[in-house]
C-alpha cells in the first residue's frame, strides 16, 4: 500500500526554465493538496485539487504557477520561468474525501533549486 | 484558524518522556488540535489529533486541558529518531487547510 509518491525528489532548474513536479496520491484518494516550504519557514498551503477540478488555489502565486489533477495520472504542479525565489521544498498530501477529520499523509517532497 | 504558541526548541534525553506544550487560548468549540512532525528533509508526518478528550495512539498521547486553551503532546519514550520539528495546529472540523507555524524543534540526546 504505497503512500503519497512525489517525483523527482530533487530538481535543479536554471532561471527561466520550467519546473514540473508530480504527485501520485495514495490509492483510492481523489483529493490532493500542495504545500510549499521556503528555506527556514513553515509549510504554506498552495492549492487543493480534486480529480479534474481546482477547488481552492488561494495560496498559489497568480503568475507562473499552475496545477492540475487529470482524470488519469498524477497531479502536476507547474512553475514556468522559474526564479531563484521559487527554490523551496514542495510537498503534496492526499485524502479520500473533502472532509478530512484525520491526519493527512504527505509525500517526501520535491526540493527545487533554481540556479 | 486559531493561532498556536509553542516553545521554539527543547531537548530531551533518550528513553525519557518528552512533553511538548502548545497554547491555543483562542480556540473555538469546533476546532480540533492536530500534531504533526517533520523530520529533517522529509514530509510532515501526522501524529495525533483530538477535540476535547485525551487521545492516545501508538506514537503519542495528547492531553487537552478542560478549557481547551492548551494541550500537551507526550512522547512516552523518546528515541533519537524522534528528533524533529513538531507542529501544533488547530483546525475547524471539515476544513482542509493546515496552517503550520514555526513549531518546536525537539532534539533527543543520547
Amino acid at each position: 500500500n504505497a503512500g503519497v509518491m512525489q517525483n523527482p525528489r530533487h530538481l535543479v532548474r536554471r532561471r527561466g526554465q520550467e519546473a514540473r513536479l508530480r504527485c501520485s496520491p495514495m490509492k483510492g484518494h481523489s483529493h490532493v493538496y500542495w504545500y510549499r516550504q521556503l528555506p527556514e519557514e513553515g509549510l504554506k498551503f498552495m492549492v487543493y485539487l480534486q480529480k479534474e477540478n481546482i477547488i481552492d488555489e488561494s495560496g498559489m502565486p497568480k503568475e507562473r504557477f499552475s496545477a492540475e489533477f487529470p482524470k488519469e495520472g498524477p497531479s502536476i504542479l507547474r512553475i514556468q520561468q522559474v526564479v531563484r525565489g521559487d527554490s523551496a521544498a514542495y510537498f503534496c498530501a492526499s485524502s479520500p474525501d473533502r472532509v478530512a477529520n484525520y491526519g493527512y499523509t504527505f509525500g517526501s517532497g520535491t526540493r527545487l533549486t533554481v540556479v | 484558524d486559531a493561532k498556536t504558541t509553542q516553545p521554539p526548541s527543547m531537548d530531551c534525553a533518550e528513553g525519557r518522556a518528552a512533553n511538548l506544550p502548545c497554547n491555543h487560548s483562542t480556540i473555538s468549540g469546533n476546532e480540533y488540535v492536530y500534531w504533526y512532525r517533520q523530520i529533517h528533509s522529509q514530509g510532515p508526518q501526522y501524529i495525533i489529533h483530538g477535540l476535547k478528550n485525551n487521545e492516545t495512539n501508538e506514537m503519542a498521547s495528547l492531553i487537552i486541558t478542560e478549557d481547551r486553551k492548551s494541550s500537551t503532546l507526550i512522547l512516552p519514550h523518546a528515541t533519537l529518531r524522534d528528533t524533529a520539528v513538531y507542529y501544533c495546529i488547530v483546525r475547524v472540523g471539515g476544513d482542509y487547510k493546515l496552517s503550520f507555524g514555526a513549531g518546536t524543534t525537539v532534539t533527543v540526546r543520547a
